[in-house]
């Protein structure tokens, strides 16, 4: 089955600053890559995901970028701010169009944005 | 946007007692519903894959005859614990899709 790897497991950044969360996945059939962020005690929250047919997307300060030929992809928030301090997890799934997704998630990142 | 509820958002048990969970699409009709554990500080594990009107698909190492799951409509899954015990203590959350997540279910077993 998909395995997924998830580093680093604890990220502190400065307010202001730029974080980066890796991942890997094992199939390279897995064809959809979400990325959840995660508050204490709450649902995870899909805040951007990316398709295998794409490289990079990006929705104001966040971006994730794909590669499938290494079978990684990453996350990128840019202008970090307080209130992004939780707990990000990457997904990975392949699922036939019409399916519901069934993801595997990596291992998570405690992402604190210090003020 | 489509919503998924769960209920109880919390449960404390006896050791040896059943909880029932259930999973509701509020606006949509889901023919699948994923079940996932998490234990604090780590990550969803799938438990189980519920679809309308047929038996659970469970993953590897997870006992269906403890976790028993029925998805007897598009609306409703539903996910009982039997016979619970201290170890089963975790969050439970439902899902019927990458977007929708149930807000969770926190059981403590005593």
């Amino acid at each position: 089955g998909e395995n997924v790897e998830q580093h680093p497991s604890t990220l502190s950044v400065q307010e202001g600053d730029s974080a980066v969360i890796k991942c890997t996945y094992s199939d390279s059939a897995s064809n959809y890559f979400p990325w959840y962020k995660q508050e204490l005690g709450k649902r995870p929250q899909l805040i951007i995901d990316i398709r295998s047919n794409v490289g990079e997307k990006k929705d104001q300060r966040i971006a994730v970028t794909l590669n499938k030929t290494a079978k990684h992809f990453s996350l990128h928030i840019t202008e970090t701010q307080p209130e992004d301090s939780a707990v990000y997890f990457c997904a990975a799934s392949k699922s036939s169009s019409g399916s519901a997704r069934q993801l595997t998630f990596g291992s998570g990142t405690q992402l604190t944005v210090l003020p | 946007g489509a919503v998924v509820s769960q209920h109880p958002s919390w449960v404390i048990c006896k050791s040896g007692t059943s909880v029932k969970i259930e999973c509701r699409s509020l606006d949509f009709q889901a023919t699948t519903m994923f079940w996932y554990r998490q234990f604090p500080k780590q990550s969803l594990m799938l438990m189980a894959t519920s679809n309308e009107g047929s038996k659970a698909t469970y993953e590897q190492g997870v006992e269906k005859d403890k976790f028993l799951i029925n998805h007897a409509s598009l609306t409703l899954s539903t996910l009982t614990v039997t016979s619970a015990h201290p170890e089963d203590s975790s969050f439970y959350i439902c899902s019927a899709g990458a977007q929708y997540f149930g807000p969770g279910t926190r059981l403590l077993v005593l």
